[in-house]
């Protein structure tokens, strides 16, 4: 089944300890992108990545850290967490990369979701 | 200005009632809207994607007004079913990553 598989659902944690929330899929997809989502802030793009070892910033990457190793996996790092991103975060990915008119390679998958509590 | 706004709603209606949600983009050069479905807490899931020239599923209707910037989705004959918060997506000129609305939330009543 094709499919973005995020892990874990759930993690609650304490401010600067570091942990990683992992992201896989099965779609030889080229690009893939993570986002948090806040209450009346919607989806915000934290970091993506066009291809293997490419990656860029998004709207709000501060205090993450993103690799991209392998085209199926694009993990996402909190150094040193803060109350500040405690949200719910969703790895994506698309086809990729950018054409005109090609909705399909445009088209997001998104994982179940990572909810994330930093005490 | 955010690049894509869309009204918080929450929308109340009842079953079988037509409701219509747009979402404004604010680079005239935007291309590549798209609409997603958000079950609470749930991850986002495409619900179509807005060509130039307007597209139908079934009971829902997407359009782009370019001369206004703005898409619009209208769903006809609500299920209760349909109740979810609803996202549109659009890329801005060049850029080459989805900018997403905050979405609006729909409840379809009994």
């Amino acid at each position: 089944e094709a499919q973005v598989t995020q892990n874990p659902r759930y993690l609650i944690t304490v401010t600067g300890k570091k942990l990683t929330v992992t992201c896989s899929q099965n779609m030889n997809h080229e690009y893939m992108s993570w986002y948090r989502q806040d209450p009346g802030l919607g989806l915000r793009q934290i970091y993506y990545s066009m291809n293997v070892e490419v990656t860029d910033k998004g709207d709000v990457p501060e205090g993450y850290k993103v690799s991209r190793k392998e085209k199926r996996n694009f993990p996402l790092i909190l150094e040193s967490p803060s109350p500040n991103q405690t949200s719910l975060y969703f790895c994506a990915s698309s086809l990729g990369p950018v054409r005109a008119q090609s909705f399909n390679n445009e088209k997001l998958f998104f994982g179940s979701g990572t909810q994330l509590s930093v005490l | 200005r955010k690049e894509v706004e869309q009204d918080p709603g929450p929308f109340n209606v009842p079953e079988g009632a037509t409701v219509a949600f747009n979402c404004t983009y604010s680079n005239s050069a935007s291309q590549s809207f798209f609409w997603y479905r958000q079950d609470c807490r749930k991850e986002p899931k495409l619900l179509m994607s807005v060509y130039s020239s307007g597209n139908e599923d079934g009971r829902f209707t997407a359009q782009l007004n370019r001369a206004s910037q703005y898409i619009s989705l209208l769903i006809r004959d609500s299920k209760l079913s349909d109740s979810a918060t609803y996202l549109c997506a659009g890329r801005p000129g060049s850029a080459r990553q989805l900018t997403f609305g905050s979405g609006t939330q729909l409840t379809v009543l009994p």
